[in-house]
């Protein structure tokens, strides 16, 4: 089954202390993406990644990282999180044929909570 | 820039149809459609790559007007199951098809019995 898979779905923690978000995808696609969602604020790209070793950062990149020395995934790094990257985040994968726009495929979503 | 949809809400009885525009003071170079229901994943519903393009699927339509920088989304004889938050979707420039796409703020669709 063609899917983008992300670990954990639920995740607490507290100021400062590192963590990651893994996300895969098993359909060979260039294109990953990692999203954060907040109320009325609708979906804003952290980072990007066009292919392996190659991404750029999106809307909101500070306080994140990310690396990608696979095709298949793509993990987002939080070095040291604060109480403003509380949201709901998501991993989303697509294709680039023949030079044309394609969909995104998202992954079931990350809660993540920082006191 | 974040394109603007409108309306930001509508409550629609089932059977009824909606309208939610997608526009961009920025050129538009594809459009994407996504529904998102309460705590799930985004679900594509379709792409518009050129100007003047109209896609359907059921009830479900969408219009690319590249010269007015809009794009419609038509939900016809809306059913319970449309309900959700619609969110469209543009890459950032041409160059950016493929992977950079900043997203609306969304439109909440409620449909009632």
């Amino acid at each position: 089954e063609a899917q983008v898979t992300q670990n954990p779905r639920y995740l607490i923690t507290v100021t400062g202390k590192k963590l990651t978000v893994t996300c895969s995808q098993n359909m060979n696609h260039e294109y990953m993406s990692w999203y954060r969602q907040d109320p009325g604020l609708g979906l804003r790209q952290i980072y990007y990644s066009m292919n392996v070793e190659v991404t750029d950062k999106g809307d909101v990149p500070e306080g994140y990282k990310v690396s990608r020395k696979e095709k298949r995934n793509f993990p987002l790094i939080l070095e040291s999180p604060s109480p403003n990257q509380t949201s709901l985040y998501f991993c989303a994968s697509s294709s680039f044929l023949d030079g044309l726009d394609s969909e995104q495929f998202f992954g079931p979503g990350t809660r993540l909570t920082v006191l | 820039q974040q394109p603007v949809q409108s309306p930001q809400a509508v409550i629609l009885r089932e059977g009824e149809d909606a309208v939610i525009n997608c526009s961009s003071s920025k050129a538009l170079y594809s459009v994407h459609w996504y529904r998102q229901k309460h705590g799930e994943a985004p679900v594509f519903l379709m792409i518009l790559l050129k100007g003047g393009e109209q896609k359907g699927h059921e009830k479900i339509s969408a219009s690319f007007n590249e010269k007015k920088q809009q794009s419609s989304l038509y939900l016809t004889a809306s059913q319970l199951s449309y309900s959700g938050t619609y969110f469209c979707g543009t890459p950032v420039s041409v160059l950016d098809q493929g992977g950079k796409l900043i997203f609306g703020q969304g439109t909440e669709l409620s449909v009632k019995p």
